[in-house]
């Protein structure tokens, strides 16, 4: 299958700070890319969808100045966590797709710690 | 809102038995259904999917079961291993193609 690399794996920041993580599909070009939040012992939840060249479209209740996405090439999308705060603390996952309609494939995932 | 939900969410099944994972759902509007599996730390792993124009689907010791009429889907799982030790999340798409995921069934397999 397809492989979708994001890094950084873990991150631990101060509080106040800003995060940047990288979603890269490696061996595919990808349309769409998406990002997930999950918290302990929970579900995913969708955070924004990402398309190549446009502005991410965010799910409700997600503040789009806080979590800024850029999806500016067809194989990077990133997402930066502005001013990080300890309840901002979570496992953030990024998944990709070639075309509407595909698989979608998935990152392994940042957990992110803010103290 | 519409929403994905699994009955159990944890279950503990002897090492070699088969084990089943279930999984209900509300949108009758949603057409495509898709089993990931996810380790501790992990991303989601792509298990199996089924079209809501099936109502079973069969993979390498995986079998997905769709039920329409009851909104049910079910994942069976043969001859369980250590290795199937894992958090499964059932997902749905539906309208804009955005997964949703179900809350997610804890299995542990008993040496």
């Amino acid at each position: 299958g397809a492989v979708v690399s994001q890094h950084p794996s873990r991150v631990i920041c101060k509080s106040g700070t800003s995060v940047k993580i990288e979603c890269r599909s490696l061996d595919f070009q990808a349309t769409t890319m998406f990002w997930y939040r999950q918290f302990p012992k929970q579900s995913l939840m969708l955070m924004a969808t990402s398309n190549e060249g446009s502005k991410a479209t965010y799910e409700q209740g997600v503040e789009k100045d806080k979590f800024l996405i850029n999806h500016a090439s067809l194989t990077l999308s990133t997402l930066t966590v502005t001013s990080a705060h300890p309840e901002d603390s979570s496992f953030y996952i990024c998944s990709a797709r070639k075309t509407v309609g595909e698989k979608l494939f998935f990152g392994s995932g940042t957990q992110l710690s803010v103290l | 809102g519409e929403s994905v939900g699994l009955h159990l969410p944890t279950l503990s099944v002897q090492e070699g038995d088969n084990s089943i994972i279930n999984c209900a759902y509300s949108n009758s509007a949603s057409d495509y259904f898709i089993w990931y599996k996810q380790e501790s730390g992990k991303g989601p792993q792509f298990i199996i999917d089924i079209r809501s124009n099936m109502d079973k689907r069969q993979g390498q010791r995986v079998t997905v079961l769709l039920n329409k009429t009851v909104k049910h889907l079910s994942l069976q799982i043969a001859a369980t291993q250590p290795g199937d030790s894992a958090v499964y999340f059932c997902a749905e798409i539906f309208g804009n193609e955005k997964l949703t995921f179900g809350t997610g069934t804890r299995l542990t397999i008993i040496p």
